[in-house]
């Protein structure tokens, strides 16, 4: 079966800090994608940042990076220089099939303190 | 702003009605989703149309049915539902060609079932 976990139910982080959330996966094929979405109270999912998983490279958005371990089958996410308004439940997600369906890690609030 | 677009945000209904949930994106994708999320847990995948091929995610009861008139739009027909249908429900678009798989969200539609 292919999963996505996350295992933190919560982080918090105080502005300007940084931020590193957890996301494993299990899959069996070789030729997948990674996502990180955020969704604030308005409950708007937005993507934050992509992987190819035949790309070895980190992706980075901004204050938004990854780094992405193949082997380990690890996919976190670093949030840099910590504002307010990063404060939602962030997603890690994965597209392993054909059709595109995107599945879900059970997500990580992100709490930004003062 | 998101570019696809949901109707309506928000609505409520009886158990014995019939509505539409209305989902258009402009982007010319190729694939479009409906994914249902209750609070604090991740979407679920219920329907993805693809290339005019429907795949369909065999937990979701049948009063709930999707449409896809073209490939920029995309309904979910509503009959006899049940409270526990309450929930939020995303639409979600991709391009599916050139290796992109990338999915965008609407802002979804609140569903409350009395």
């Amino acid at each position: 079966a292919q999963t996505v976990t996350q295992s933190q139910p919560e982080m918090s982080v105080q502005e300007a800090e940084t931020v590193t959330l957890s996301c494993t996966y299990d899959t069996s094929e070789s030729d997948y994608y990674l996502f990180w979405y955020k969704q604030p109270p308005s409950r708007q999912m937005i993507l934050v940042i992509r992987q190819e998983a035949y790309k070895q490279q980190n992706a980075t958005e901004n204050r938004f990076s990854v780094n992405f371990q193949k082997a380990a089958k690890s996919f976190s996410l670093k949030i840099s220089d910590s504002q307010l308004g990063d404060a939602a439940m962030y997603f890690c997600a994965s597209i392993f099939d054909s059709w595109g369906k995107l599945q879900f890690g059970a997500g990580t609030q992100v709490v930004v303190t003062p | 702003d998101t570019e696809v677009t949901q109707t309506p945000k928000h609505l409520v209904m009886g158990m014995t009605n019939k509505k539409s949930l209305k989902c258009e994106q402009h982007m010319g994708h190729r694939a479009m989703y409906w994914y249902k999320q209750k609070a604090k847990k991740p979407p679920e995948l219920m329907f993805v149309y693809s290339y005019e091929k429907l795949s369909i995610n065999e937990s979701v009861p049948s009063r709930f049915s999707p449409e896809c008139p073209n490939s920029s739009l995309l309904n979910l027909h509503l009959h006899a539902l049940q409270p526990e249908d309450s929930a939020l429900y995303l639409c979600a678009s991709s391009q599916r060609t050139g290796g992109e798989n990338t999915i965008y969200f609407g802002e979804g539609s609140w569903l409350t079932v009395v």
